[in-house]
């Protein structure tokens, strides 16, 4: 079975730290998303892309964060610098983009951790 | 704005034992999607289920099984003859079909315990 990769599964950091979070999405996919995961927000999303183009960042802190997608194999979400109220779960989820709304597939997410 | 509510924080209920998760959604859409995700004590989420909003057909998989009404915006699922390899967080999760608003929008997770 196709899989969306994360990596790295799991990140321990100090705050002011640099943290790259990166997302191989499944072949043929072309619209790539990144939720986060805490226990007060639970799920929310970030930011996505389609065909590598941002179309929705709003719930992103533009300050620290950005979201890129270098190409069609790799998209990256990068925090700099960190703060401990980062810590979170991040998911990549990809999908085929349209109005039918197929299914976002997710990876295993990266949990980061910033003391 | 979209909204999903799942009133059920937490539910055990003894194995072989059928169990219902509630979902409630909100939209202004005529169109939209509705999707049912499971988080097991892994952490990976796992696609379930997709629903379109002219669909209101119930589904049925094996053991489990899902009940749209558009009526009451509800979409509920029920695992018959629950296992313990059904233990997880379940998430409702809805997008609405309008251009550029392809986000899920989840709601807070029911977890389900399946005691042996």
């Amino acid at each position: 079975d196709a899989r969306v990769t994360q990596t790295p599964r799991h990140k321990v950091t100090e705050m002011g730290q640099e943290v790259t979070m990166r997302c191989q999405p499944i072949l043929g996919h072309n619209t790539v998303f990144w939720y986060r995961q805490t226990m007060m927000q639970g799920l929310e999303l970030l930011a996505y892309f389609r065909n590598r183009a941002p179309l929705d960042d709003s719930g992103m802190p533009k300050d620290r964060f950005s979201a890129e997608m270098p190409d069609a194999t790799l998209a990256t979400l990068k925090i700099q610098p960190s703060e401990p109220r980062d810590s979170a779960v991040y998911f990549c989820a990809s999908g085929v983009g349209g109005g039918s709304r197929q299914p976002q597939h997710f990876g295993d997410g990266t949990r980061l951790s910033i003391l | 704005a979209q909204k999903v509510t799942q009133a059920q924080t937490e539910i055990s209920v003894v194995e072989k034992e059928d169990v219902t998760l509630d979902c409630v959604y909100e939209t202004r859409d005529t169109t939209y999607y509705l999707f049912w995700y499971k988080q097991p004590p892994s952490g990976e989420l796992v696609f379930l289920i997709r629903r379109n909003s002219f669909d209101e057909q119930n589904e049925i998989s094996g053991r489990y099984s899902w009940n749209f009404q558009k009526s009451t915006s509800s979409f509920n699922f029920t695992i018959t003859a629950s296992q313990v390899v059904d233990s997880a967080v379940y998430f409702c999760a809805l997008s609405e079909a309008s251009f550029g608003n392809e986000k899920l929008t989840f709601g807070t997770g029911t977890r389900l315990t399946i005691i042996p």
